[in-house]
């Protein structure tokens, strides 16, 4: 097990909602990336912080936002959710930016929208 | 355009038999190329990392090729056991410096090992 837990595990929301997960970081990382990951797909980079500052973004609308917070951890919202935001949402934590060290992935939060 | 590919979404093989999964990769050249196992409802897990200069990597019964040129990674389970079933996800770090990088993953290969 990472040390990397993310809350809460499953939630179902309504289209139009608005949704907040959390994640704390493993031990002594700086940055926390977030993906969302469709059945059947690989993980879909979302954004990443670093102390604290966005990092870095993929190909995700302005509706998903981020925090990290002094302790690292860091939250993922997503306002006007849609039937298509239905993943599994994970986040990982590395010391530093970009692949030259393993990430630590929670275990994910199940996102239903309905 | 970028493309990750890995070979054939699912894959089953014998008991004791050698997995060989592929990771294809176009328009990146990256510095890093990680593999990942996925369980069912589960976050990834950490297997190998391997770099740019790097021709081949080694962990117990899991070995990594990277073949820069083939622009291709080769990730091999031997003597493999139905408690190596599970989703296969290989990684690259899309560029070799910046600070706006993450790890850009491939669809995964979904192995079973058939006993």
């Amino acid at each position: 097990e990472t040390g990397v837990t993310q809350s809460p595990t499953h939630l179902i929301k309504t289209r139009g909602q608005q949704v907040t997960l959390r994640c704390s970081s493993q031990s002594g990382h700086n940055t926390v990336s977030w993906y969302q990951q469709a059945l059947g797909q690989g993980p879909q980079f979302i954004f990443q912080y670093y102390r604290e500052e966005e990092n870095g973004r993929g190909n995700f609308p302005p509706r998903f936002s981020g925090l990290q917070f002094p302790n690292y951890s860091s939250e993922l919202n997503v306002n006007a959710l849609e039937l298509d935001d239905s993943a599994l949402y994970l986040c990982a934590s590395t010391l530093g930016a970009g692949g030259r060290t393993e990430a630590f992935f929670g275990q994910g939060t199940r996102l239903t929208v309905v | 355009s970028q493309k990750i590919e890995q070979n054939s979404e699912a894959l089953n093989i014998q008991e004791g038999k050698t997995a060989t999964l592929t990771c294809n990769y176009t328009n990146y050249s990256p510095a890093y190329l990680q593999w990942y196992r996925q369980d069912p409802g589960r976050g990834p897990v950490f297997l190998l990392l391997i770099r740019e200069n790097e021709k081949e990597k080694r962990k117990e019964r899991l070995k990594v090729t990277f073949d820069t040129t083939l622009k291709q990674s080769l990730f091999h389970i031997t003597a493999s056991q139905p408690a190596d079933s599970a989703t296969y996800l290989c990684a690259l770090d899309p560029s070799s410096s910046g600070s706006a990088r993450q790890l850009t993953f491939g669809s995964g290969t979904q192995l079973t090992v058939l006993p």
